[in-house]
């Protein structure tokens, strides 16, 4: 079993929809969250970050943590074609072990349709 | 500030070969991160230097290897090529700090032949 699991998808979408985009884990010891957007033969682009339970928002996303389900989600409200990318969910512990190390899900495919 | 710049682009080599990437972090971090991403596994870690020092390490076999300069800047390399070391090698730049967040330069995309 994988330590971080995301539905790949592919998600297609009409424009202006809300999107859920979601991440379980297995390890405990998670305390760092993170949600990166790639575009095609580009680098992962940070989004959203979070060291806590609860939500938070910028903007038209919304990042939430329940570390008590282990379970993170992302949320885009009125959705854009711009947004077609794949998103991935990152996670990492604290520890000499876990140094400058992120652990990723699979990337969710999202595709928002004009 | 000017972003995580990744050298080469892109990189053809055949099997048996050795490469060397390089990256360039953000101006003032300290900590640089090497991930390998491919279709099958999707991002696994490589490896994270801190101030010239190798700090931790992923599950890769040791043709592959690293080393972080005075300023910062990085390179890995991978001795005696393998065609399943085509993938998209990607380095992160942080703080080094904790918690930290990273940021991803463009990649480095290898094609072993």
């Amino acid at each position: 079993q994988k330590e971080v699991e995301q539905d790949p998808g592919p998600l297609s979408v009409p424009e202006g929809a809300i999107v859920s985009l979601n991440c379980t884990y297995s390890n405990s010891a998670f305390q760092y969250f993170m949600w990166y957007r790639q575009y095609s033969r580009k680098g992962p682009e940070l989004l959203m970050y979070t060291y806590s339970s609860g939500n938070k928002e910028d903007g038209r996303f919304t990042a939430q943590v329940d570390k008590s389900s282990k379970y993170i989600s992302l949320f885009i409200r009125d959705s854009q074609p711009s947004d077609s990318a794949t998103y991935l969910c990152a996670m990492s512990a604290r520890g000499s072990s876990n140094t400058g190390k992120l652990i990723f899900g699979q990337g969710t495919t999202l595709q928002v349709k004009p | 500030k000017a972003g995580v710049t990744q050298t080469p682009r892109y990189l053809i080599k055949t099997r048996g070969q050795q490469v060397t990437l390089s990256c360039s972090p953000i101006s003032g971090h300290r900590s640089v991160s090497w991930y390998q991403q491919t279709p099958g596994q999707g991002l696994q870690f490589l490896f994270e230097y801190f101030s010239e020092t190798q700090r931790n390490k992923g599950n890769f076999p040791g043709r592959f290897s690293g080393r972080q300069f005075s300023n910062s800047r990085s390179e890995m390399n991978v001795s005696t090529l393998e065609l399943g070391d085509s993938a998209l090698y990607l380095c992160a730049s942080s703080s080094g700090l904790d918690p930290d967040t990273q940021y991803f330069g463009p990649g480095t995309r290898l094609t072993v032949l």
